[in-house]
């Protein structure tokens, strides 16, 4: 089955250390991104690439990091400048041409840091 | 600047009722598309349902169906004959200034009483 995945569902990390969540897509898209999502925020947009090796900055990157050496892969770093770590966060995916640019999501990860 | 507001952020209907969630939005584009999202307690963001803006006949899956104003910048989302089921955050999703990245809404968190 197409889709994506993200791991771990639960991340739990000691303040000060970095941190890699997971993101792989089989859905054969040019387009990922990574999104947090905090109570009452909505999903704000964290960094999105839309070919490979090639990314860019959302409205929210201080303090995270990605790389996209893969079509199927967009790993996010949450490093230890981000001040405020524990969140929601979601991977989607999309295509860049044809219809609509609709987006197709993870299932997340809840990363808490303490 | 939000360009998507969503201004019910809990909403609650009894089964088998219909419910109307708004959305309202800004842009100067003419031709774009406009979603809703649906995210279950299980946090799995899937589509509800999209609009082209150029279609003036509104877009309809199922039990969902939408009241596309364009002139008025509204996109509000129906749900008839509400199913336990449809209990989630909905959010409204639209990709500003010919983007293909979604601007989102800060969601409605519906709950549907048996």
């Amino acid at each position: 089955d197409g889709g994506i995945t993200q791991s771990p569902k639960y991340l739990f990390r000691k303040e000060g250390q970095n941190v890699t969540l997971s993101c792989e897509q089989n859905l054969n898209h040019d387009a990922m991104y990574w999104y947090r999502q905090d109570p009452g925020q909505g999903l704000r947009l964290i960094y999105y690439s839309q070919i490979v090796n090639d990314f860019q900055k959302g409205d929210i990157a201080e303090g995270y990091s990605v790389s996209r050496e893969k079509k199927e892969s967009f790993p996010l770093t949450v490093t230890s400048a981000q001040k405020n770590p524990t969140a929601f966060y979601l991977c989607a995916s999309s295509s860049t041409g044809g219809i609509a640019y609709e987006q197709y999501f993870g299932p997340g990860t809840r990363l808490t840091v303490t | 600047a939000q360009t998507v507001t969503q201004s019910q952020p809990e909403m609650s209907v009894q089964e088998a009722e219909t419910v109307t969630l708004s959305c309202t939005y800004d842009t100067s584009e003419n031709n774009y598309y406009l979603f809703w999202y649906k995210q279950p307690p299980s946090r799995q963001m899937i589509l509800v349902i999209r609009q082209e803006a150029y279609k003036q006949q509104n877009a309809t899956e199922n039990r969902f169906s939408v009241n596309f104003q364009k002139a008025a910048k509204s996109f509000s989302l129906k749900i008839s004959d509400s199913q336990l089921g449809d209990t989630a955050m909905y959010f409204c999703a639209f990709p500003p200034g010919g983007s293909y990245i979604p601007t989102f809404g800060r969601g409605t968190s519906l709950i549907v009483h048996p």
